[in-house]
C-alpha cells in the first residue's frame, strides 16, 4: 500500500530541473507532497485531487494522473533552498495518508 | 496560533522500560496522526484518529504500541517494554478537512526516542 517514489536521491546544480515520481498500486483519491529539511518536521507543499489536476507555486509544480495512479513533482530552476527530502503521501479516500520512503534532493551551488 | 507541540523532545530509555509520548494538536483539528521515522527512512504510519470515530490502528507494529486521544485533543502514544528497534523520531500531525474535503497535515517537531 506504500507508494513508490523514484528516484531515491538526486543531486543537482543550482538552476537545474528535477522530476520526482510517485506511484501507487491502489486507486487514489488524492496525492500529497511534503518537503522535510534535515532535522526539521515535514512541511506541506501541495495536495492534488483525482481529476488529473496540476498545481504549482513558485517553481514547484505537480501533476496527478489518476488512471496511472501516479503523481510527479516538478522542480524548475532549482534553488539551494529546495534541498531536502520530498515525500509523497497517497490517500485512498479514507482520510489516511500513507507516505513513500522519500526522495533526497541535494542542490549544489 | 500555536502549532502542533510534542513532548518530550528527546527521550532516552533503557530496553524493557515503558515510555509515553505526548502530542498537542492544533486547536480545533479533528484529525491526528502518529508516524515513526527511523534514521534516513520515510514516514511510517502508525495510527490515525478522526473525531469521535474508532482510531485506525493498522500501522501499529506490535501490541506493545498503543495510543489514545482524550477529549478529541491531546494524544499519548505508549510503547511498552521498549526494544532497541523502537529507536526513532516519533512525529505527530494534525489536520482539519477543508470545504473541498482536502486538508494539509501540520507536523510537530517530533520526539527522538533512543532505547539503550
Amino acid at each position: 500500500q506504500q507508494p513508490v517514489q523514484s528516484p531515491q536521491a538526486v543531486i543537482l546544480r543550482e538552476g537545474e530541473d528535477a522530476v520526482i515520481n510517485c506511484s501507487s498500486s491502489k486507486a487514489l483519491y488524492s496525492v500529497h507532497w511534503y518537503r522535510q529539511k534535515h532535522g526539521e518536521a515535514p512541511v506541506f507543499l501541495m495536495i492534488l485531487l483525482k481529476g488529473g489536476e496540476q498545481k504549482g507555486h513558485d517553481k514547484i509544480s505537480a501533476s496527478f494522473n489518476e488512471k496511472k495512479q501516479q503523481s510527479s513533482l516538478y522542480l524548475t530552476a532549482s534553488q539551494l533552498s529546495y534541498s531536502g527530502t520530498y515525500f509523497c503521501g497517497t490517500e485512498i479516500r479514507d482520510d489516511k495518508i500513507i507516505f513513500g520512503k522519500g526522495t533526497r534532493l541535494h542542490i549544489l551551488p | 496560533g500555536a502549532g502542533v507541540s510534542q513532548s518530550p523532545s528527546n527521550k532516552v530509555t533503557e530496553k524493557g522500560k515503558d515510555v509515553e509520548l505526548r502530542c498537542d494538536p492544533i486547536s480545533g483539528h479533528t484529525a491526528l496522526y502518529w508516524y515513526r521515522q527511523s534514521l534516513g527512512q520515510g514516514l511510517e504510519f502508525l495510527i490515525y484518529f478522526q473525531g469521535n470515530s474508532a482510531p485506525d490502528k493498522s500501522g501499529l507494529p506490535s501490541d506493545r504500541f498503543s495510543a489514545e486521544r482524550t477529549g478529541g485533543s491531546v494524544s499519548t502514544l505508549t510503547i511498552q517494554r521498549t526494544q532497541q528497534e523502537d529507536s526513532a523520531v516519533y512525529l505527530c500531525a494534525s489536520s482539519q478537512p477543508s470545504t473541498s474535503g482536502t486538508y494539509e497535515q501540520y507536523f510537530g517537531p517530533g520526539t527522538r526516542l533512543t532505547v539503550t
